[in-house]
């Protein structure tokens, strides 16, 4: 399985909303509700903010929102703050043996 | 408190193999698949493979599937991932990490292993 398509980098000023991207096909982001999203810092662990497309898991953001059209889902930051400034890597199931597939990763700048 | 304790940083040279662990706590080990994923360095996450600890049934990266062995033991909660062969391109950060349903939700500190001569 290839990586997931993303942008390398999105920037946006704080207030402002930004939105990633995530390409898959068919058989990945398209054919399942299991693309999942994770922000990671520098060193550290990710962490999950999305999953089953649209999903947040507890304790999570509200403004942090995911979506999805065919083969391309979509990870949305409104209201962007500082502490958003960090890598985020969408995931997606890929069927076979229960197997998955990363996404390149976006760097999010805050000007 | 859930955790997932991961083993201490890993020096190989080329050809050698390295075995990582990672000690699950505070949730039951075999409810859930322990996955693992890879960061090399200034690079993204890789998936690499998974396995169920109560059943044994393994999932793996295309790439991996020759080099990657996968244990667990119920009795210390832990799970193990062997890469063998290595080389330089094996230089990364290892995560373990919990599936919960279709998404990773807890994960270790990461592993380091640096691969030289």
């Amino acid at each position: 399985q290839s990586a997931l398509t993303q942008p390398a980098s999105v920037s946006g000023s704080p207030g402002q909303s930004i939105t990633i991207s995530c390409t898959g096909t068919s058989s990945n982001v398209g054919g399942y509700k299991f693309v999942s999203w994770y922000q990671q810092y520098a060193g550290k662990a990710p962490k999950a903010i999305i999953y089953a497309d649209t999903e947040r898991p507890s304790g999570i953001s509200d403004r942090f929102s995911g979506s999805k059209s065919g083969n391309t889902a979509f990870l949305t930051i409104s209201g962007l703050e500082v502490e958003d400034e960090a890598d985020y890597y969408c995931c997606s199931f890929a069927g076979g043996h229960l197997t998955y597939v990363f996404g390149t990763g976006t760097n999010v700048a805050v000007l | 408190q859930m955790q997932l304790a991961q083993s201490a940083i890993e020096v190989k040279r080329p050809g050698a193999s390295v075995t990582i662990s990672c000690k699950a706590s505070g949730y039951t080990f075999t409810n859930d698949h322990i996955h693992w994923v890879r960061q090399a360095p200034g690079q993204g996450l890789e998936w690499m493979a998974r396995i169920d600890p109560k059943s044994g049934d393994r999932g793996f990266a295309q790439r991996f599937q020759d080099r990657v062995t996968m244990t667990t033991d119920t009795s210390t909660t832990t799970a193990r991932l062997e890469l063998s062969r290595l080389n330089s391109d094996d230089t990364a950060l290892y995560f373990c990490a919990r599936g919960l349903g279709s998404y990773f939700d807890l994960w270790g500190q990461g592993t380091l292993v640096t691969v030289s001569s």
